[in-house]
């Protein structure tokens, strides 16, 4: 158990509908990160949020969009949904070290 | 911009063997960190082992190891007396280092699915 949770495990949708997709990181950690790992594209780097403001910024559609809040936590939203936006969905988190520990993901499919 | 290459897609080993995965990037930075992650069937990202690229001793982490080749920009995995639960999609990842701000984004790469067998 990396201590990063994710909720929900799985997500079914139809296409141009929205969903939102919640991490919680590791106690102590101030930086999450976004990740979305489909089979044609591998595992991407979405965006990373470092307490409560954005650090860095992938190949993120205009569609999805993130925050951070106060408490720590960071929400994904995805929205007017693709059948090609169906994967799995990693938040992870870091401290100081830099190194990332990973939530167990969200699985979403889109109809 | 950062690559990482993964030349191996699959690979097999006999359990209590040992196996080497291998995995190459491209950077102009001189200060970053390089990981090894694998995913299970559970689909899990777990961390295996870390390199610093500024330090030149090679990390270790119980059967895990890696040769770290700097100046040829390779970073592979030696997986010693493999065990049936090693079985697992295994990424090698890159990471540069910023003095001040700037994002810690990992480049990974494709992966290698390892297979150990009885």
């Amino acid at each position: 158990d990396s201590g990063v949770t994710q909720t929900p495990k799985h997500l079914i949708t139809a296409t141009g509908q929205r969903v939102t997709l919640r991490c919680s990181p590791r106690s102590g950690d101030l930086s999450v990160y976004w990740y979305q790992q489909s089979l044609d594209q591998g595992l991407q780097f979405l965006i990373q949020y470092y307490n409560g403001e954005e650090r860095a910024k992938g190949n993120i559609l205009e569609r999805f969009s993130a925050q951070q809040f106060p408490d720590l936590h960071s929400e994904l939203n995805l929205s007017s949904l693709e059948l090609g936006d169906s994967a799995l969905y990693f938040c992870a988190s870091s401290s100081r070290t830099d190194t990332q520990y990973f939530g167990p993901g969200t699985r979403l499919t889109v109809l | 911009a950062q690559t990482v290459t993964q030349s191996q897609p699959e690979m097999s080993v006999q359990e209590a063997e040992t196996v080497t995965l291998s995995c190459t990037y491209d950077t102009s930075e001189s200060n970053y960190y390089l990981f090894w992650y694998k995913q299970p069937p559970s689909r899990q990202m777990i961390l295996v082992i870390r390199q610093e690229a500024y330090k030149q001793q090679n990390a270790t982490e119980n059967r895990f190891s890696v040769n770290f080749q700097k100046a040829a920009k390779s970073f592979s995995l030696k997986i010693s007396d493999s065990q049936l639960g090693d079985t697992a999609m295994y990424f090698c990842a890159f990471m540069r280092v910023w003095v001040t701000g700037g994002g810690n984004k990992l480049t990974f790469g494709t992966g290698t699915q390892l297979k150990v067998e009885l």
